[in-house]
């Protein structure tokens, strides 16, 4: 059974641009996390996608944003890219917002210059 | 405030050499208290979830424990292999997100 697959595995951006990161749960899961880990800090909790709703909201600023489409797939889109916006960014998928276990991708490696 | 507290930060370790990690948390209403393995550069592997206290899990060289303020995860005999930073999360009744400690680095010798 596959797992979490993410995409692309690195970007690079230049500062002001717009990056899009994509997501693909593992089959039959609906829900999808998004986190954000930077060089030597822990996971900082982004966003939580459930049934194509938007559940909870991490303490970052409203040029991160993203969506959940029917397929349960998940975008992430960080608008206006900062330097510091450069890090690790995760997504996991469960198979419900409830009391299961969180599965993760690989991740997807930003850096902004 | 809801809080994850990991301890160590960083462990060195002998092969053979057991030890146990520390995840303590204050949070209102616990659903589940998660263990991952973390490579660098790569995405967190699940290990445990521990849903109430007393729970213990195992796994290979790795056991999980759960009291109502702190979990551990105890490395039995470590080989090289288990060198990562391990990561603790807890969910939250209320949230549904996982909130995430910040690590112990483990580094096994030969």
């Amino acid at each position: 059974e596959a797992g979490v697959t993410q995409s692309p595995t690195h970007l690079i951006k230049t500062r002001g641009q717009q990056a899009t990161l994509r997501c693909s749960p593992i089959s039959g899961h609906t829900s999808v996390y998004w986190y954000q880990q930077a060089l030597g800090l822990g996971l900082q909790f982004l966003l939580w996608y459930d049934e194509g709703e938007e559940r909870n909201r991490g303490n970052f600023p409203p040029r991160f944003s993203g969506r959940q489409f029917p397929n349960y797939s998940s975008e992430l889109n960080v608008n206006a890219l900062e330097l510091e916006d450069s890090a690790l960014y995760l997504c996991a998928s469960s198979p419900n917002g409830g009391n299961t276990e969180a599965f993760f991708g690989q991740g997807t490696r930003l850096t902004v210059v | 405030e809801d809080q994850v507290t990991q301890s160590p930060e960083a462990l060195r370790l002998q092969e053979g050499e057991s030890s146990s990690l520390n995840c303590s948390y204050t949070v209102s209403g616990l659903r589940g208290l998660f263990w991952y393995r973390q490579d660098p550069g790569k995405g967190p592997e699940f290990l445990f979830t521990l849903y109430s206290a007393g729970e213990e899990k195992e796994k290979e060289r790795l056991k999980a424990t759960l009291t109502k303020k702190e979990s551990f995860l105890h490395i039995t005999a470590p080989k090289p292999e288990d060198s990562a930073t391990y990561l603790c999360a807890v969910q939250a009744t209320s949230w549904g997100k996982l909130q995430f400690g910040a690590g112990t680095q483990v580094v096994v010798t030969p």
